[in-house]
């Protein structure tokens, strides 16, 4: 069975400041993805990572960083966290055959 | 509770009656679909998925067809149950990208 964990799944911030938000799979898969999920938008991609320190920019990078140190591990920081960053935060893994699994999610409120 | 998705598509279904829940999609090079669920303020559940050289394919009471000409993909469930209200969206993987589209939603409502 996969699964996908992230470390909370309620965070309350204030505005400016740093958070991580942390996402781990057991399965050994080499892409994994971090999106936003917001009422009316839907699913948005803010980044992905195919392989340990690979990361790309997805639609909507902006305000946020990744990283990737091993392979089971990818965290998503926000530098300086904005009351527009209020959001469902949804990493996701992938199988060699492209099935995608989601994590929990976790609820960020900036405040 | 959280919604998902404002102004998402409703479909109401009698409990005990089959649910068809339709997805156009929008890459005819797109070769792989998934369908997922998702309930109120947890994360999307991987329920079936189907790559292009099928047309259907089938597990626990739920069946995913794919359409190739008209590019739409249905997810059905046989005899709807409470516990199947949720949001259901699809999502296609985008050839060469690593990465999927989603679809927009449609809320399932089952009725007593």
């Amino acid at each position: 069975d996969v699964k996908v964990t992230q470390s909370s799944r309620y965070l309350v911030k204030r505005t400016g400041e740093k958070v991580f938000l942390e996402c781990v799979q057991d399965m050994d898969h080499e892409n994994m993805f971090w999106y936003r999920q917001d009422p009316g938008l839907g699913l948005r991609l803010i980044y992905f990572s195919y392989d340990v320190k690979m990361k790309e920019k997805g639609d909507i990078p902006e305000g946020y960083s990744v990283s990737r140190e091993k392979k089971e591990r990818f965290s998503l920081i926000l530098e300086s966290a904005s009351t527009n960053q209020t959001s469902m935060y949804l990493c996701a893994s992938v199988t060699s055959g492209y099935e995608q699994y989601f994590g929990p999610g976790t609820r960020l409120t900036v405040t | 509770g959280e919604s998902v998705g404002l102004h998402l598509p409703t479909l109401s279904v009698q409990e005990g009656d089959n649910s068809i829940i339709n997805c156009a999609y929008s890459n005819s090079a797109s070769d792989y679909f998934i369908w997922y669920k998702q309930e109120s303020g947890k994360g999307p559940q991987f329920i079936i998925d189907i790559r292009s050289n099928m047309d259907k394919r089938q597990g626990q009471r739920v069946t995913v067809l794919l359409n190739k000409t008209v590019k739409h993909l249905s997810l059905q469930i046989a005899a709807t149950q409470p516990g199947d209200s949720a949001v259901y969206f699809c999502a296609e993987e985008d050839p060469g990208t690593y990465k999927y589209i989603f679809g927009t939603g449609t809320r399932l409502k089952v009725l007593a």
